[in-house]
């Protein structure tokens, strides 16, 4: 069965801090897809970025970076210098190579304090 | 990056009233999905299509339906509503061949 685990219900940091949320994951399928989705206050997710298991390599975008590790199945994501616009809820999730839905995750609450 | 539109994106309603939260997009996409979201932010599958004339049920069960009769278009009906109901509606769609959704802004539905 697949699941999405985020640990981290709520978390909050200073403005200008580095935040990393972590997601661990279970599936048997040897393909699938990673997510991470943001959700701001207004409501609406935000697709961030997609993994496929076949590529560990490590992303960077601006102040975003995600590192997978299969080894301890991880998909965690890191922002660097953060900022008061970052604070939303932010779900990590998977996707099966067979199967048209996405588990999320229960989502990690980030508050960015001034 | 799929285009996609929810209206209304408040509503509330009183119970017992049939309701339908309208759900768009114009990229063409094939799959499209309901999801509902409690307060607690946890998401919940609730109907999802695979293109016109398919409508499948998600992973919790709800007592609303939807229906496909065009691509673009996907709307999902309560008969009556119920202070249960009450919850943020997520509609999303996804390209063929490609496996991330892309959202909608959402309605918030409130059931007096």
């Amino acid at each position: 069965a697949q699941k999405v685990t985020q640990a981290q219900t709520e978390i909050s940091v200073v403005e200008k801090e580095d935040v990393t949320l972590d997601c661990v994951y279970e599936t048997r399928d040897t393909t699938y897809y990673l997510f991470w989705y943001k959700q701001p206050p207004s409501g609406e997710l935000v697709f961030l970025i997609r993994r496929n298991s076949f590529d560990e390599q490590n992303e960077i975008s601006g102040r975003y970076s995600w590192n997978f590790q299969k080894s301890t199945s991880s998909f965690n994501f890191t922002i660097t210098a953060s900022q008061v616009v970052d604070s939303a809820v932010y779900f990590c999730a998977l996707s099966e190579n067979r199967d048209d839905k996405i588990i999320f995750g229960k989502g990690t609450r980030l508050h960015i304090l001034p | 990056e799929a285009d996609i539109y929810q209206t209304p994106r408040y509503l509330v309603i009183g119970t017992g009233k049939k309701i339908t939260l309208e759900c768009s997009q114009t990229m063409g996409h094939d799959k499209m999905y309901w999801y509902q979201q409690d307060p607690g932010m946890e998401l919940h599958l609730i109907h999802y299509s695979y293109g016109v004339n398919s409508t499948e049920k998600g992973d919790l069960s709800s007592e609303s339906t939807v229906s496909r009769i065009r691509t673009e278009h996907f709307p999902l009906t309560l008969e009556s509503a119920r202070p249960s109901h009450t919850s943020q509606y997520l509609c999303a769609s996804r390209a063929q061949g490609r496996y991330e959704q892309y959202f909608g802004p959402g309605t918030r539905l409130t059931v007096t």
